[in-house]
């Protein structure tokens, strides 16, 4: 299988505790970004990268969260000190940036994502 | 700030009963416009991308049109498995601003 894929599927953990959620992208894509999902919600940006450069932070990325993507391949997403409103689907997605004609294409394949549920 | 609305909410149809999800936009300088399909507890699967007006893209029961302010997936004979939500989103440049999401039910 060479699509998104994202460990662990699910998690459970207790308020107070740090989470930490990997993500292996397609692995000729460039560019790897992770969202939030809440029921009945789409997919809310939280943060992206080229290679292994994180190029933007969405201001729903608090201080406790933190991103990283070591030598432009894998990237994990670490919760600390969580909460009962960061349950959630975190989702994972990846594109190959590329250019022809003028235009620029940047389709995101997405991950099964990861369901998070602080109790 | 970019917004995108889809409608409706909710849709159910009956197998065989077309119909058109709507999909508005307020961006300047598009760059593209997405189309995903969601199934429940699962990540969002791409369908489609449209970069101007006019364009159109198909995919079995599915196509897609784009105009300078919305786009429309007009859904022909659907069936059962067609049942899911579908997710429209657009690029602000790089990260996508989703909309809300049709889940639709098409009853047998």
């Amino acid at each position: 299988d060479t699509g998104v894929s994202q460990d662990p599927r699910h998690k459970i953990t207790k308020r107070g505790q740090n989470v930490t959620f990997r993500c292996d992208p397609i692995s000729e894509h460039n560019r790897l970004y992770w969202y939030r999902q809440t029921l009945g919600q789409g997919p809310e940006f939280l943060t992206y990268f080229q290679n292994e450069a994180q190029l933007e932070k969405s201001r729903l990325l608090s201080d406790r969260f933190s991103a990283e993507r070591p030598k432009g391949s894998f990237s994990t997403l670490e919760i600390q000190r969580t909460e009962q409103g960061d349950s959630a689907m975190y989702l994972c997605a990846s594109s190959l940036s590329q250019t022809s004609g003028g235009l620029s294409y940047n389709e995101q394949f997405f991950g099964p994502g990861t369901r998070l549920t602080v109790l | 700030e970019d917004q995108v609305t889809q409608s409706p909410e909710a849709l159910r149809l009956q197998e065989g009963e077309s119909s058109s999800l709507n999909c508005s936009y307020t961006v300047s300088g598009l760059r593209g416009l997405f189309w995903y399909r969601q199934d429940p507890g699962k990540g969002p699967e791409f369908l489609f991308t449209l970069y101007s007006a006019g364009e159109e893209k198909e995919k079995e029961r599915l196509k897609a049109t784009l105009t300078k302010k919305e786009s429309f997936l007009h859904i022909t004979a659907p069936k059962p498995e067609d049942s899911a939500t579908y997710l429209c989103a657009v690029p602000f440049p790089y990260a996508l601003n989703f909309g809300k999401g049709t889940s639709l039910l098409v009853t047998p």
